[in-house]
């Protein structure tokens, strides 16, 4: 069958780094993607891998290797607002998006 | 954000009412969405219109049914249904499905309780 795996929930302090893993195996790979969710909000897409390597984008960066099944989230400089559920979706052959069940993360002064 | 909208935000019914939730986007997509998140579960897919045909029914109840009347509006009928489809019901649209690296742009859901 078809998983992702994502911790459940991780605790972080104001101002430090904090690095959210995904694992997968699907069938065949298409791009992975990362989506914040904010309590009662809609997702909202953060960003986009499908070649291995590191996407920086701000204070968010997004790593893949395709050869490991696996991908990181790594979130600088934390703030309050950073609250929020981190979901990882991969792309499998059949071009399906294939949901993990998101990690809570919490940010603490 | 408004491209994608959802009403009504929060909805309580029988489980011998009928409803229906809505969905309008604004993005000019071709593709969108259905939806169904449930607490600390992965996002389950339900039903996939592409240029108004629907292409994916995941092994959906026939409690819930579809309609999709243009490219930009998507609604979702509801009747009979059962305390398990509480949940938060989700809509996306995306430009279509055919890109690997096709983005779907989420609406802030309709939170659904069944009592």
């Amino acid at each position: 069958g078809q998983n992702i795996d994502q911790p459940t929930e991780m605790t972080a302090t104001e101002g430090a780094i904090v690095q959210i893993n995904c694992t997968y195996q699907t069938s065949g790979f298409n791009g992975l993607f990362w989506y914040q969710q904010h309590a009662g909000e809609a997702p909202t897409f953060l960003s986009y891998n499908v070649l291995d390597g590191l996407e920086e984008k701000g204070r968010f960066s997004s790593f893949l290797s395709r050869s490991k099944g696996y991908s990181y989230l790594l979130l600088k400089e934390l703030q309050m607002k950073d609250s929020a559920s981190y979901l990882c979706a991969v792309r499998d052959s059949n071009y399906q998006l294939i949901w993990g069940a998101g990690t809570k993360l919490i940010i603490k002064p | 954000e408004t491209g994608v909208t959802q009403t009504p935000r929060h909805l309580v019914m029988g489980m011998t009412n009928k409803k229906s939730l809505k969905c309008e986007q604004h993005l000019g997509h071709n593709a969108m969405y259905w939806y169904k998140q449930s607490a600390k579960k992965p996002l389950e897919l339900m039903f996939v219109y592409n240029f108004k045909e629907q292409t994916e029914n995941n092994s959906v109840p026939s409690r819930f049914s579809p309609e999709c009347p243009n490219s930009s509006h998507l609604f979702l009928h509801l009747h009979t249904l059962q305390p398990e489809d509480s949940a938060l019901y989700l809509c996306a649209s995306s430009q279509d499905t055919s890109g690997g690296a096709e983005t779907q742009y989420f609406g802030p859901g309709t939170r659904l309780l069944v009592l």
